[in-house]
């Protein structure tokens, strides 16, 4: 059975950083790219970072652009996101999200993790 | 950047009713895009990958069309499972890979 379990959410002050994690099993994790999305509560989805299958590219959104990091270990099955110098407006539900091909994306998704950034 | 445009926002229709939500993409994105449910407290579900395919376990009341920057998706008679948020994504070349605002279907 494919699955995302993510971890690491929680209060930050404004300025601080934390790390999210998901970690896949029931698949080849390092065939597949991956996606963080985001969800303030009670409103939209929001894209904002993509690696590839082998890590060597990665794309963000403008939103978060210098300020987060999205990695993976391909031999931990695990992908991270960095996140430094939260503002208020970072406070949302995370996901990650795995793309099947460059068709299918988001075909599983992990269950998210909601990040508070207030002081 | 390209933007995505939903419509309607919201839309009230009763079980058994034929429904279609409008995605509208800010440039050609071929057929590169995707539609996602999404229930309260949960994360979003695949339905509709390039444009019209639907994904394996989603019911045949769900289909997808369209191609270039205009697509809907049509759910053919509504069941009391579908009240929910629907949101299509676009996926064309290398991101950013923008969702739509979003439409909340509800019961009338």
């Amino acid at each position: 059975e494919v699955q995302l379990v993510q971890s690491g959410g929680g209060l930050v002050q404004p300025g601080g950083s934390l790390r999210l994690s998901c970690v896949a099993s029931g698949f080849t994790f390092r065939s597949f790219d991956v996606n963080w999305v985001r969800q303030v509560p009670g409103q939209g989805l929001e894209w904002i970072s993509h690696i590839s299958s082998s890590g060597g590219s990665v794309f963000y959104a403008d939103s978060v652009q210098g300020r987060f990091t999205i990695s993976r270990d391909n031999a931990k099955n695990s992908l991270y996101l960095q996140m430094n110098s939260l503002r208020a407006e970072d406070t949302a539900i995370y996901y990650c999200a795995r793309d099947r091909d460059s068709l299918a994306k988001g075909d599983y998704w992990g269950q998210g993790t909601l990040v508070t950034v207030s002081s | 950047d390209i933007q995505m445009t939903q419509s309607p926002s919201s839309l009230s229709a009763s079980v058994g009713d034929r429904v279609t939500i409008t995605c509208r993409a800010s440039q050609s994105i071929s057929g590169y895009l995707n539609w996602y449910q999404q229930k309260p407290g949960k994360a979003p579900k695949l339905l509709i990958f390039g444009a019209s395919t639907l994904e394996y376990g989603v019911p045949s009341r769900f289909s997808g069309s369209g191609s270039g920057s205009h697509f809907t998706l049509t759910i053919s008679s509504l069941q009391p499972e579908d009240f929910a948020t629907y949101y299509c994504q676009q996926s064309y070349s290398t991101p950013p890979y923008s969702f739509g605002q979003g439409t909340k279907l509800e019961i009338k």
